[in-house]
C-alpha cells in the first residue's frame, strides 16, 4: 500500500530534550516536505527536499533541522525543543516538486507537546 | 509576498445543498498550482482537486469543482449536493516552484 508513515504519532517532551520525528515513504517519491499545523494558521512549510542530499528552508525553519540521506526517509530534528514548537506536524511526499498535478501524499501527523 | 487568504473561518450548509468555499491567492509568478485539501476531524489530509495556472478549464472531480478566476486571483471550491461526511476543515494551497503555501482553512459544517 502506498503510504507515508510518521513516528511517533504522539509525543510529550520537555524543553531542551532533543527529539527526532521520522518520516518514510514507499512510493519512490523525489519530493518530501515537513509542515506544522497551528489553529488559525493552516499548515506552514518547515523544510522541503527535492531529492537525496537536497534540502531547503520553507517559511518557518527556525528551530528545526532535516536530512535526506536516503530517498525514502526525511526525518525532522528538534535539537532543543521549546514550548512554541508544540504543534501538529505533517510529513508529505510527491513524485515531483509541489508543482503540477502530482499531488502530495500526507502522513498521519505527529502531535508534539513541549512542556 | 505570496499568500493564500480564506476569509470564511466557519460555514454552515444544509445537506444536499451546494456550497462555495472562498480562496484568494497572491503571487506575481505566472506558473503555479492550486490545490484544495480536506481535513476531517480524524486529522488526515485528503487531496480533493488541483488547478494549474495555465489550465483554461475549471477543474472538476466528482462533486468538487474549482471556480478558477485568474484575473481575480481566486480559486473557490464548489461542493455540490453536500453530504454529512463533508463536515471538515478545508484548506486551499498554492504551489510555487518548490514551495507550498496553505491558507488558514475554512471549517464546514453540514446540517441534516
Amino acid at each position: 500500500e502506498a503510504q507515508v508513515t510518521q513516528n511517533p504519532r504522539y509525543l510529550i517532551t520537555v524543553t531542551g530534550k532533543k527529539l527526532t520525528v521520522t518520516c518514510s515513504q514507499n512510493m519512490n517519491h523525489e519530493y518530501m516536505s515537513w509542515y506544522r499545523q497551528d489553529p488559525g494558521l493552516g499548515l506552514r512549510q518547515i523544510y522541503y527536499s527535492m531529492n537525496v542530499e537536497v534540502t531547503d528552508k520553507g517559511d518557518v525553519p527556525e528551530g528545526y533541522k532535516v536530512s535526506r540521506k536516503e530517498k525514502r526517509n526525511f526525518p525532522l530534528i528538534l535539537e532543543s525543543p521549546s514550548p512554541n514548537q508544540t504543534s501538529l506536524y505533517f510529513c508529505a511526499s510527491s513524485g515531483t516538486s509541489g508543482m503540477g498535478a502530482d499531488t502530495q501524499y500526507f502522513g498521519p501527523g505527529t502531535r508534539l507537546t513541549v512542556l | 509576498a505570496q499568500k493564500i487568504t480564506q476569509t470564511q473561518p466557519g460555514m454552515f450548509v444544509q445537506e444536499k445543498e451546494a456550497v462555495t468555499l472562498d480562496c484568494t491567492y497572491d503571487t506575481s509568478d505566472q506558473s503555479y498550482g492550486l490545490f484544495w485539501y480536506k481535513q476531517p476531524s480524524s486529522g488526515e489530509m485528503i487531496f480533493l482537486i488541483y488547478q494549474g495556472s495555465y489550465d483554461e478549464q475549471n477543474a472538476t472531480e466528482g462533486r468538487y469543482s474549482l471556480n478558477f478566476q485568474k484575473a481575480r486571483k481566486s480559486a473557490n471550491l464548489v461542493i455540490s449536493a453536500s453530504q454529512l461526511g463533508d463536515s471538515a476543515m478545508y484548506f486551499c494551497a498554492m504551489t510555487l516552484y518548490d514551495k507550498v503555501i496553505f491558507g488558514p482553512g475554512t471549517s464546514l459544517s453540514v446540517i441534516p
